[in-house]
């Protein structure tokens, strides 16, 4: 059983360029969380999707960002008119049902240049 | 919404000795307390959880305490090694979300 793959591993854009981001969970996992982790910082909660269905958002920046699980594929989190601010590592974590275990891929390096 | 605070921040321990990580939640809805490994580079890795109907869980040298009148829950790490060194997060879930610790970087000295 793969765990949570996250593709891809490193992603450079420059600035005003769009960057997406691909989280396939584990088998079996309707839900899916994405997180931003800042250089020697913790991790911030960025949105909660079921299939095809927003959960909760409130951690996402009101432009810019969306996020999407579609019905087939991976989940998708999409970056427009990127900035220097938005250079991140970007977790996707998958859990089969609500308040249980979480697991997380290896996270995509966002740099922008 | 959950805030959850950690310390120390750094650890540096020898060999053997033991290491305890504290953190202090704020929502007592929060119901569900997982610790995380982070090796540089890597993803979260899920070491262990407690739930918020039992007081304390051990994985073999692993264990973690829960106060829920106090709200606050620990990690204890016993015999450390030196592949012990990495980040360790905790985190609180309340409304099926995470919110984690700031983290605390345990250096494992030979």
């Amino acid at each position: 059983n793969a765990g949570v793959m996250q593709n891809p591993r490193h992603l450079v854009r420059r600035r005003g360029q769009e960057a997406r981001l691909r989280c396939s969970p584990m088998k079996g996992h309707s839900h899916v969380y994405w997180y931003r982790q800042l250089p020697e910082e913790g991790l911030k909660f960025m949105v909660y999707l079921q299939k095809e269905n927003i959960i909760d958002e409130s951690g996402m920046p009101k432009e810019r960002f969306s996020a999407e699980f579609p019905k087939e594929g991976p989940s998708i989190l999409r970056i427009q008119q990127v900035v220097r601010g938005d250079s991140a590592a970007y977790f996707c974590a998958s859990s089969p049902s609500v308040d249980t275990e979480a697991f997380f891929g290896q996270g995509t390096r966002l740099t922008v240049v | 919404g959950e805030n959850v605070e950690q310390h120390p921040s750094t650890l540096s321990v020898q060999e053997g000795d033991s290491a305890v990580i504290k953190c202090t939640y704020s929502d007592s809805a929060s119901n569900y307390f997982p610790w995380y490994k982070q090796e540089l580079g890597k993803g979260p890795q899920l070491i262990i959880d407690i739930r918020s109907n039992v007081g304390e869980k051990k994985d073999q040298r692993i264990a973690v305490t829960l106060n829920k009148t106090a709200k606050h829950f620990s990690l204890h790490i016993t015999e450390t090694q030196p592949e012990d060194s990495a980040v360790y997060f905790c985190a609180g879930s309340s409304d099926s979300r995470l919110t984690f610790g700031e983290g605390t970087q345990l250096t494992v000295n030979p």
